[in-house]
């Protein structure tokens, strides 16, 4: 159930700094959402953006939504140490029973 | 938010034993639950979609004589590892499905187990 994929693989930068990640998609679908995982822990919901939104906000997080091209990214603004951590996105398609479609996921590394 | 509770957190076992691994919803009813897998430095896998009082459907490629998956009750989906080998080790994952369905279709997942066969 694997179909997403995500870039960058790894991301590593200073903290303060911004980062962003994205996911592809391949079909169509109701929901997109993020998740972050700690090292070795389980998954910790961040936000769900419709297929009818462009953009949301919650916090230091921007979500961005494109269905034309199958895509999202994620915006982590003045990034800290404890965002370190892998951040996956999960979609939703129609009529799958709510089973989540995952990404292969972004390794962040926030380098104090 | 709901919670969804894992047990154990992590275990070791030595090859050719079972191993169960047990799902609770805390203060919610869950109809369906899923079962996932995550290798180091992967995603999720499911593995199989466990419906209360009915039959486990498992993904393809995923035995399920050797997974097996119980969902005798709406608060508790179990995974028997059955006679496990070094390749079963892995992070097993569960999510849960409220009965009275979902709020922003969002999943509660539980904390994991980790698994290591010796």
């Amino acid at each position: 159930s694997q179909q997403g994929e995500e870039d960058p693989q790894a991301l590593s930068i200073q903290e303060g700094e911004n980062a962003t990640m994205n996911c592809s998609y391949k079909t169509s679908i109701n929901n997109l959402q993020w998740y972050r995982q700690n090292s070795g822990r389980g998954l910790v919901h961040l936000i769900l953006i419709r297929s009818n939104e462009r953009e949301k906000h919650s916090g230091r997080l921007r979500v961005t939504l494109d269905t034309s091209k199958k895509s999202s990214s994620l915006l982590i603004t003045a990034s800290r140490a404890a965002d370190t951590a892998s951040y996956f996105c999960a979609t939703d398609p129609p009529d799958s029973n709510y089973q989540l479609i995952w990404g292969a996921g972004t390794k962040l590394i926030i380098k104090p | 938010g709901a919670v969804v509770s894992q047990h154990p957190s992590w275990v070791i076992c030595k090859s050719g034993t079972s191993v169960k691994i047990e799902c609770r919803s805390l203060d919610f009813q869950a109809t369906t639950m899923f079962w996932y897998r995550q290798f180091p430095k992967q995603s999720l896998m499911l593995m199989a979609t466990s419906n209360e009082g009915s039959k486990a459907t498992y993904e393809q490629g995923v035995e399920k004589d050797k997974f097996l998956i119980n969902h005798a009750s709406l608060t508790l989906s179990t995974l028997t590892v059955t006679s496990a080998h070094p390749e079963d080790s892995s992070f097993y994952i569960c999510s849960a499905i409220p009965a009275n369905g979902l709020e922003n279709n969002e999943q509660f997942f539980g904390p994991g187990t980790r698994l290591t066969v010796l």
